[in-house]
């Protein structure tokens, strides 16, 4: 089974502090997919980046970046320099191709609040 | 270029009526996937479907609910009888054939059952 654990259900910072959203997976699948989705109040879902399993680089783009670390089954996000427009709930998702098609398993959310 | 298109995006039922929420890919999709928002909490699986058929239904309850993904027209999550604890957000997915391409999401529907 798999399976998406984010241990931060809120976090609150201040305009400008750079915050840490945790995401750690459970797989068996040599194969997977590694996402995070972000939810404004609006409340549709913004698709923010995907990572495939054999690709270990950590990413940036903008404010934001990534780091996998595989050997902990870490996906960790870090919005650099915050804003109040972050303000969101951020997911973290896996997929998997057992089974067939890459249904994804998501965590339950990060409420991320950022006030001046 | 459109996107997933998801109607409604409000929909409110009283109990026991029926909801139909309508899902359309991205054109070219052939894969869809619908998900289901509890109140305050992540999105869970419900349905996997490809053009007249259903593939994993693993995630929908066993009764009441049901999805279909005809070959000419968008793909409907039906709830016959509605509860209360059916209200949440419902969000279909859609991707291309190939396995290892990214699923794009709509809007949602928002369900509320009164």
């Amino acid at each position: 089974a798999q399976k998406v654990t984010q241990a931060q259900t809120e976090i609150s910072v201040v305009e400008k502090e750079d915050v840490t959203l945790d995401c750690v997976y459970e797989t068996r699948d040599t194969t997977y997919y590694l996402f995070w989705y972000k939810q404004p109040p609006s409340g549709e879902l913004v698709f923010l980046i995907r990572r495939n399993s054999f690709d270990e680089q950590n990413e940036i783009s903008g404010r934001y970046s990534w780091n996998f670390q595989k050997s902990t089954s870490s996906f960790n996000f870090t919005i650099t320099a915050s804003q109040v427009v972050d303000s969101a709930v951020y997911f973290c998702a896996l997929s998997g191709l057992t089974g067939g098609g890459n249904k994804l398993t998501f965590g339950t959310g990060t409420q991320l609040k950022v006030e001046l | 270029n459109a996107g997933v298109m998801q109607n409604p995006r409000h929909l409110v039922r009283r109990r026991g009526q029926e909801a139909r929420l309508r899902c359309s890919p991205v054109k070219g999709h052939s894969h869809v996937y619908w998900y289901r928002q509890l109140p305050e909490e992540g999105l869970k699986f419900m349905v996997y479907l490809q053009k007249e058929n259903i593939i994993d239904e693993s995630g929908m309850p066993k009764e009441r609910f049901s999805a279909e993904f005809p070959k000419e027209g968008p793909s409907i999550l039906r709830i016959q009888q509605v509860v209360r604890g059916d209200s949440a957000a419902y969000f279909c997915a859609s991707s291309p054939a190939q396995v290892d391409q990214p699923q794009h999401f709509g809007d949602g529907t928002r369900l509320s059952i009164l």
